[in-house]
């Protein structure tokens, strides 16, 4: 199966440390969207890439969060200093974008962040 | 701005019984999308439909239907017969495309469990 896929799937870290998440996306997909949930909550939006460009970044996105898609397929998610309120499932999904719009993302499994 | 509202937070129904799910939205834009995802214990979010705000024709799929009414922002969504594998957590979700970022806003999800 070729769906979306994150790495790691769990991750515990001690608040002030550094943290890193992987997404790969569908192969052919152009786009490629994070998302932020916490108990009980919606998925939150947090940026947006098409291809290796970074297009657009919510408020959510303090300067402590930096997201890189260097070539344009896979993707990773930065949080320097975590804090406690950043303990949340982070979720990657991709979509193909052409000329249309209102195009599905199909999400990953998500990375669940606990910061103690 | 866009706004989802999932007014019912649990529904539990004996398994069977037909159930619907309330989705109401708030967008100005003239074109958008509603989205229906399933997110199971396992966390992964499922999409399930997709409705462009010009077609307000309701859908049927096996048990699932839905109901898209634009005079009242509506977008419910029908489980016909319902089984244990549809206990979940159901999100509605609006997109406004306009602008070319196909951003999700969702709402707060209904957790649905199916009691057999």
């Amino acid at each position: 199966d070729t769906g979306v896929s994150q790495d790691p799937r769990h991750k515990i870290t001690k608040r002030g440390q550094n943290v890193t998440f992987r997404c790969d996306p569908i192969s052919e997909h152009n786009r490629l969207y994070w998302y932020r949930q916490t108990l009980g909550q919606g998925p939150e939006f947090l940026t947006y890439f098409q291809n290796e460009a970074q297009l657009e970044k919510s408020r959510l996105l303090s300067d402590r969060f930096s997201a890189e898609r260097p070539k344009g397929s896979f993707s990773t998610l930065e949080i320097q200093r975590t804090e406690q309120g950043d303990s949340a499932m982070y979720l990657c999904a991709s979509s193909l974008w052409a000329s249309g719009s209102g195009n599905e993302q199909f999400f990953g499994p998500g990375t669940r962040l606990t910061v103690l | 701005a866009q706004k989802v509202t999932q007014a019912q937070t649990e529904i539990s129904v004996v398994e069977k019984e037909d159930v619907t799910l309330d989705c109401v939205y708030e967008t100005r834009d003239t074109t958008y999308y509603l989205f229906w995802y399933k997110q199971p214990p396992s966390g992964e979010l499922v999409f399930l439909i997709r409705r462009n705000s010009f077609d307000e024709q309701n859908e049927i799929s096996g048990r699932y239907s839905w109901n898209f009414q634009k005079s009242t922002s509506s977008f419910n969504f029908t489980i016909t017969a319902s089984q244990v594998v549809d206990s979940a957590v159901y999100f509605c979700a609006l997109s406004e495309a306009d602008f070319g970022n196909e951003k999700l806003t969702f709402g707060t999800g209904t957790r649905l469990t199916i009691i057999p």
